[in-house]
């Protein structure tokens, strides 16, 4: 079965230090990989994918991630944290079925402290 | 500016009264979806539809009821609803179902059913 998991409920990193939100897969296929941003009471905003090539990605508000096949991992990271960080990051796989769905993990919840 | 709109944002009804949740996208996107939201399980998709007339059930369908009669347009009804209906439910389009093209979500309708 095709998953993704989010090990931790919550981070917690002081402003300016660097931050890093776990996520692992498990697809079978390519892994069309995304990391999502959810500010309260607002939708969901794209950061960044993983399709092809490097396997460090950069995307949205100096974001970053890490594509690692061998240990199926797509961690996310910054290298200096902001207070307005703050938020629940999603990271999420593309499957390729006939419904072409994301499959989502379970979240984590980003906790940057001034 | 390119976006999916929900409406409402917020709503509480009451169990059995029939409702309607719309989502409006103006990027001419092939690829539409609706998503519910729920503490610990991220998101799950509930219907998903590649183009006009073309709709099928997702992880979750059990309740709903989708169309797609115009491009642009992806409403989702609640026949009867139930208290278990309670979430945050999230519509998104994608340019085409294809693995590498990210979704872009609306804001949200929160729905309360008692």
């Amino acid at each position: 079965a095709q998953s993704v998991a989010q090990p931790e409920d919550q981070v917690n990193v002081a402003e300016g230090n660097p931050l890093t939100v776990k996520c692992t897969y498990s697809v079978s296929g390519n892994p069309y990989l995304f990391w999502y941003v959810q500010y309260p009471n607002r939708g969901l905003q794209f950061l960044l994918k993983y399709i092809t090539g490097d396997n460090l990605v950069k995307g949205s508000y100096g974001f970053e991630a890490e594509f690692n096949k061998s240990q199926t991992s797509f961690h996310l990271k910054k290298p200096s944290a902001l207070v307005s960080d703050s938020a629940l990051y999603f990271c999420a796989v593309r499957v390729e079925d006939s419904s072409y769905k994301l499959i989502f993990g379970s979240g984590t919840r980003l906790l940057v402290r001034p | 500016e390119a976006q999916v709109t929900q409406n409402p944002r917020y709503l509480i009804t009451v169990t059995g009264k029939k409702l309607t949740v719309t989502c409006s996208q103006n990027m001419n996107h092939e690829y539409m979806s609706w998503y519910r939201q729920d503490p610990g399980l991220g998101l799950r998709q509930i219907y998903y539809s590649m183009n006009v007339e073309v709709t099928d059930k997702g992880d979750v369908p059990e309740g709903y009821k989708v169309s797609r009669k115009e491009k642009r347009n992806f409403p989702l009804i609640l026949e009867s609803p139930s208290p278990n209906q309670t979430s945050l439910y999230f519509c998104a389009s994608s340019l085409n179902f294809g693995g590498n093209t990210e979704a872009f979500f609306g804001q949200g309708t929160r729905l309360t059913v008692v």
